[in-house]
């Protein structure tokens, strides 16, 4: 079945470094994919979002390529923040943003 | 802004007894709602989708008479977990789907923790 593995966290850095969190998906069609955010009591909110193959989504210094051939959707930000700390999830969907298969989320903390 | 909530944000429950979480989306009207299960250190899990004025669709392996969802109203799902035992203990997430034109978005709530002694 359709399946979204993440780098197991926590993910502990200092502000400024660089950050990646991976991300591969299994799946049977072409997928969207999209990474989430998680603050600290807070729900889930959309980080960003790609379509289909070789899009960039971006949003707040944070960035992801879909990556067909090598089925991954790494996150990346250049230099992370202590604000940045949360859970990310990395996520699929096949049918036009209906039902999300969510990875098991990557906890990253930044210290100043 | 398009916030979803979730009431209560923590319920302890005997086993046995029945429990009911509500979700709202508070500045939209959503047709579609989605409930999921989050044990620790592991993905969510999409339980069931609740439309406004029909049954909703249960996920495989989910147990429809155990876990009672009902959509009344365009702002407002509800889950019941029936005759609750310790293994219903969970993070139980709700979001509701916003529709943009032809944009779709699932906004979450916060979750609920139930647990059952």
């Amino acid at each position: 079945g359709d399946s979204v593995t993440q780098m197991e966290g926590p993910v502990t850095l200092s502000e400024e470094a660089f950050l990646t969190i991976n991300c591969t998906y299994t799946a049977t069609g072409y997928p969207s994919l999209f990474w989430y955010v998680q603050y600290p009591g807070e729900g889930l909110q959309l980080l960003l979002k790609a379509t289909k193959a070789d899009d960039k989504g971006s949003n707040k210094g944070f960035e992801a390529t879909y990556r067909k051939e090598t089925t991954s959707f790494h996150l990346e930000k250049g230099s992370v923040q202590v604000s940045d700390s949360a859970v990310y999830f990395c996520a699929l969907t096949l049918d036009g943003f209906q039902k999300l298969v969510f990875g098991t989320g990557t906890r990253l903390l930044v210290s100043p | 802004g398009a916030v979803v909530s979730q009431h209560p944000s923590w319920v302890i429950c005997k086993s046995g007894t029945s429990v009911k979480i509500e979700c709202r989306s508070l500045d939209f009207q959503a047709t579609t709602m989605f409930w999921y299960r989050q044990f620790p250190k592991q993905s969510l899990m999409l339980m069931a989708t609740s439309n406004e004025g029909s049954k909703a669709t249960y996920e495989q392996g989910v147990e429809k008479d155990k876990f009672l969802i009902n959509h009344a109203s365009l702002t407002l799902s509800t889950l019941t977990v029936t005759s609750a035992h310790p293994e219903d203990s969970s993070f139980y997430i709700c979001s509701a789907q916003k529709i943009a034109g032809e944009s779709y978005e699932q906004y979450f709530g916060p979750g609920t923790r139930l647990t059952v002694t």
